[in-house]
């Protein structure tokens, strides 16, 4: 069974570039969570979806950030015009039913975005 | 705003030295505090959740306790394998999203 699965997992971009990272959560999984860690920082909530849905953006820098997880595929963060400050690790997880059950997230290897 | 802070951010151990990692936290209406622990380059992998104060959960090396201000993460006779940053994060009610402590790096020596 394999578990969750970010590509890519190192992503370079100028200046005013697009990301876009995928997140494929493990199978039988409807529920999909990104987080961003900053160097020294810790895990930062950015967004919670269900297929199709976006449950909770709370997160989400309000301009240039968007999620998406549609019924088919896996679920893109698309960061535009990226500046140097978001040069982070963005992680993925994904659960069967929502964390607040028992908080346990399954994570996937992370996305590491440098910007240059 | 809820709050995480882990101590200490750094801890080295010898092999066999037993040692406790800290988490305090304020959170308004806490509905879970969490330990996940996560190796260089890899993503956090789930270990315990606690509920309320008094409660108590082992694996292995590992034993978390929470009271209603701190959780503990005791290590008894810890080995190399077990070098790791262990993160704490607390989950607040009615919301999905973990609020996430930086972390204390453990390094257990041979």
């Amino acid at each position: 069974n394999a578990g969750v699965m970010q590509n890519p997992r190192h992503l370079v971009r100028r200046r005013g570039q697009e990301a876009r990272l995928r997140c494929s959560p493990m199978k039988g999984h409807s529920h999909v969570y990104w987080y961003r860690q900053l160097p020294e920082e810790g895990l930062k909530f950015m967004v919670y979806l269900q297929k199709e849905n976006i449950i909770d953006e709370s997160g989400m820098p309000k301009e240039r950030f968007s999620a998406e997880f549609p019924k088919e595929g896996p679920s893109i963060l698309r960061i535009q015009q990226v500046v140097r400050g978001d040069s982070a690790a963005y992680f993925c997880a994904s659960s069967p039913r929502a964390s607040g059950r028992t908080g346990e997230l399954f994570f996937g290897e992370g996305s590491r975005l440098t910007v240059l | 705003e809820d709050q995480v802070t882990q101590s200490p951010e750094a801890l080295r151990l010898q092999e066999g030295e037993s040692s406790s990692l800290n988490c305090s936290y304020t959170v308004s209406g806490l509905r879970g505090l969490f330990w996940y622990r996560q190796d260089p380059g890899k993503g956090p992998e789930f270990l315990f959740t606690l509920y309320s104060a008094g409660e108590e959960k082992e694996k292995e090396r590992l034993k978390a306790t929470l009271t209603k201000k701190e959780s503990f993460l005791h290590i008894t006779a810890p080995k190399p394998e077990d070098s790791a940053t262990y993160l704490c994060a607390v989950q607040q009610g009615g919301s999905e999203k973990l609020v996430f402590g930086k972390g204390t790096k453990l390094t257990v020596n041979p």
